[in-house]
């Protein structure tokens, strides 16, 4: 079993349509948790991050973590074309980070 | 500010041939990364330099995987000799110490035929 589970989708929306996308891990010991959004033959590029669990939000973006069910989302709302990318979940313990396999997103006009 | 900045972009080669890749780190971040993504897959942690010293090399596979970080900046990978399943994207990536936001160069992207 991988440490961090992440469906592959793709997942494609309208423009406009609120997105989730979610991802699973087995380490209760993970602290810090990313989101990253990577553009086709780009580097990963990062999002947010949370401590522990809760919420955040930045502007469109919100990430939520339930570390009692060892379950994070990421929400996006207001989708837009330019939100088209592949979206990497990742997880951080002891200076190490876990990805999982990413989400690939596809907003249509 | 530059990013990371990784060389080359593309590179083919033949198996059993060496190759190289070459990664400068943001200034100032002391913590270097490599990490290899197959497609459709998440990047997988190579091997973690804290200044000029490899703190994690754990994953990196020692027969045929080589790194260094000189004065504790640049860094190269290394495959010699590559074989066909090295085909991927390399990535290099840096950060603060200790810091949870990591910054990705473009990456290298390695077919070896």
């Amino acid at each position: 079993q991988k440490e961090v589970e992440q469906d592959p989708g793709p997942l494609s929306v309208p423009e406009g349509a609120i997105v989730s996308l979610n991802c699973t891990y087995s380490n209760s010991a993970f602290q810090y948790f990313m989101w990253y959004r990577q553009y086709s033959r780009k580097g990963p590029e990062l999002l947010m991050y949370t401590y522990s669990s809760g919420n955040k939000e930045d502007g469109r973006f919100t990430a939520q973590v339930d570390k009692s069910s060892k379950y994070i989302s990421l929400f996006i709302r207001d989708s837009q074309p330019s939100d088209s990318a592949t979206y990497l979940c990742a997880m951080k313990n002891f200076n190490k980070f876990y990805f999982g396999s990413g989400t690939k997103l596809n907003v249509k006009p | 500010e530059a990013g990371v900045v990784q060389s080359p972009r593309y590179k083919i080669i033949e198996k059993k041939q060496p190759v190289a890749f070459w990664c400068n780190p943001i200034s100032g971040h002391n913590t270097l990364y490599w990490y290899l993504q197959n497609l459709g897959q998440g990047p997988e942690l190579l091997i973690r330099y804290e200044n000029e010293e490899a703190v994690d090399d754990s994953q990196l596979p020692k027969d045929r995987f080589s790194a260094e970080r000189l004065k504790g900046v640049d860094s190269t990978l290394k495959i010699q000799p590559a074989e066909l399943g090295d085909s991927a994207v390399y990535l290099c990536a840096s950060s603060e110490g200790g810091s949870e936001t990591q910054y990705f160069g473009p990456g290298t992207r390695l077919l070896v035929l």
